[in-house]
């Protein structure tokens, strides 16, 4: 198995609700990423999970909570979201958690819509 | 910090070369090569490391002058499946990665 999924494809709720983002990998990365990616703008770099321990947090802020259960998975859980937040939320892995050295594998993305 | 690449956008008919750049103005530690189709997640193509090692596909050749901190990507002979936006991602201190801001490659038949 050589792919990041994601759930789900597509996310729209309001800016008083609360919903969680799921990313798996079954290639035994030991490090996850999160991204957050706008319409024709790279992807940037929110969380850093390295051996199910948050090792980057960029400054994101607390609305957006990371969690790491183990080794193969990986949650975003979102909290009073605002519309500014409607983005492409991308999920990656990779073999070690030195992310400038080892390739990372992207999930498909979770399209989210902050109303 | 954010690196920079070059063109912003091309245009080639199939069978023509490519060539898309990338700078940075720090000390970098490695380059990576991404693909994002419309709508689809980015594709590793390859990572480019100081001291010379190289990591990714056969079809895809890149160059990195550590000293110019600059990567150059080349695309020969495109096919229509080369269309995308192609990123680079520079490693910097603290095993991050950073992407430019993108270079969209149309492969026209």
């Amino acid at each position: 198995d050589t792919e990041v999924t994601q759930t789900p494809k597509h996310l729209v709720m309001g800016m008083t609700n609360k919903k969680s983002l799921k990313c798996e990998q079954h290639m035994g990365h030991r490090a996850m990423y999160w991204y957050k990616q706008k319409a024709k703008k790279p992807p940037e770099l929110m969380f850093v999970y390295s051996y199910e321990k948050l090792s980057i947090n960029e400054s994101v802020p607390s609305r957006f909570s990371p969690e790491c259960p183990n080794s193969s998975l990986l949650n975003l859980h979102l909290h009073a979201l605002q519309p500014e937040d409607s983005a492409l939320y991308l999920c990656a892995s990779s073999p070690a958690p030195q992310p400038s050295y080892n390739e990372q594998f992207f999930g498909p993305g979770t399209r989210l819509t902050v109303l | 910090q954010q690196p920079v690449q070059s063109p912003q956008a091309v245009i080639l008919r199939e069978g023509e070369d490519a060539v898309i750049n990338c700078s940075s103005s720090k000390a970098l530690y490695s380059v990576h090569w991404y693909r994002q189709k419309h709508g689809e997640a980015p594709v590793f193509l390859m990572i480019l490391l100081k001291g010379g090692e190289q990591k990714g596909h056969e079809k895809i050749s890149a160059s990195f002058n550590e000293k110019k901190q600059q990567s150059s990507l080349y695309l020969t002979a495109s096919q229509l499946s080369y269309s995308g936006t192609y990123f680079c991602g520079t490693g910097v201190t603290g095993g991050k990665l950073i992407f430019g801001q993108g270079t969209e490659l149309s492969v026209k038949p």
